[in-house]
């Protein structure tokens, strides 16, 4: 089943714009990561944020986390023509590492040059 | 540094039939996962292996089984083929099976069941 649910489904912006893209999930976490997929390959970790964090940065990446909302969002500044791609939260449950990664269906991205 | 290979890339198979999905992790990576997913959708966990043993699983029948091997490259078998299998297939390697540690994805095969 899926347990992150990622808003908007597809986002198109110009390029140099921001895109924001957020994540709602429903069971207690002990962390969030963020994934990127070009088109029909493997996926890409992008950033990590725990449960005790509130936000996180990685170059034009910047993740927030919000666990009274079970929410996180994901803001890519300054975009460019090769951020074009899939991006996924995938969260990793109190269970520990060995449950497994549960993701969302993924926000589409698309940076129009 | 090795990233993760799969192999093959892509399969064809007739509903009934048994595959065998391979991959070798990332250069000093000892934990392999495996995830399905299907079109249009995000990546669903099959199982974990660690240490040559599946030490976690998700929502999936026995006919999804595995094996690590010494040098932590794995397979994944899938048996009695249905349709809905269809799917790209991600292994993905990690140091330790720490809820911190990022997956390393290879990039699929990518497996159409007729």
């Amino acid at each position: 089943s899926q347990q992150g649910e990622e808003d908007p489904q597809a986002l198109s912006i110009q390029e140099g714009e921001n895109a924001t893209m957020n994540c709602s999930y429903k069971t207690s976490i002990n962390n969030l990561q963020w994934y990127r997929q070009n088109s029909g390959r493997g996926l890409v970790h992008l950033i990590l944020i725990r449960s005790n964090e509130r936000e996180k940065h990685s170059g034009r990446l910047r993740v927030t986390l919000d666990t009274s909302k079970k929410s996180s969002s994901l803001l890519i500044t300054a975009s460019r023509a090769a951020d074009t791609a899939s991006y996924f939260c995938a969260t990793g449950n109190s269970g520990g590492g060995a449950d497994g990664l549960t993701f969302g269906k993924g926000t589409h991205l698309i940076i129009q040059p | 540094e090795t990233g993760v290979t799969q192999s093959p890339t892509h399969l064809i198979k007739t509903r009934g039939q048994q595959v065998t999905l391979r991959c070798s992790s990332q250069s000093g990576h000892n934990t392999v996962s495996w995830y399905q997913q299907a079109l249009g959708q995000g990546p669903q966990f099959i199982f974990q292996y660690y240490r040559e043993e599946e030490n976690g699983r998700g929502n999936f029948p026995p006919r999804f089984s595995g094996l690590q091997f010494p040098n932590y490259s794995s397979e994944l078998n899938v048996n009695a083929l249905e349709l809905d299998d269809s799917a790209l297939y991600l292994c993905a390697s990690s140091l330790g099976t720490g809820r911190y540690s990022p997956l390393h994805f290879g990039n699929g095969t990518r497996l159409t069941v007729t």
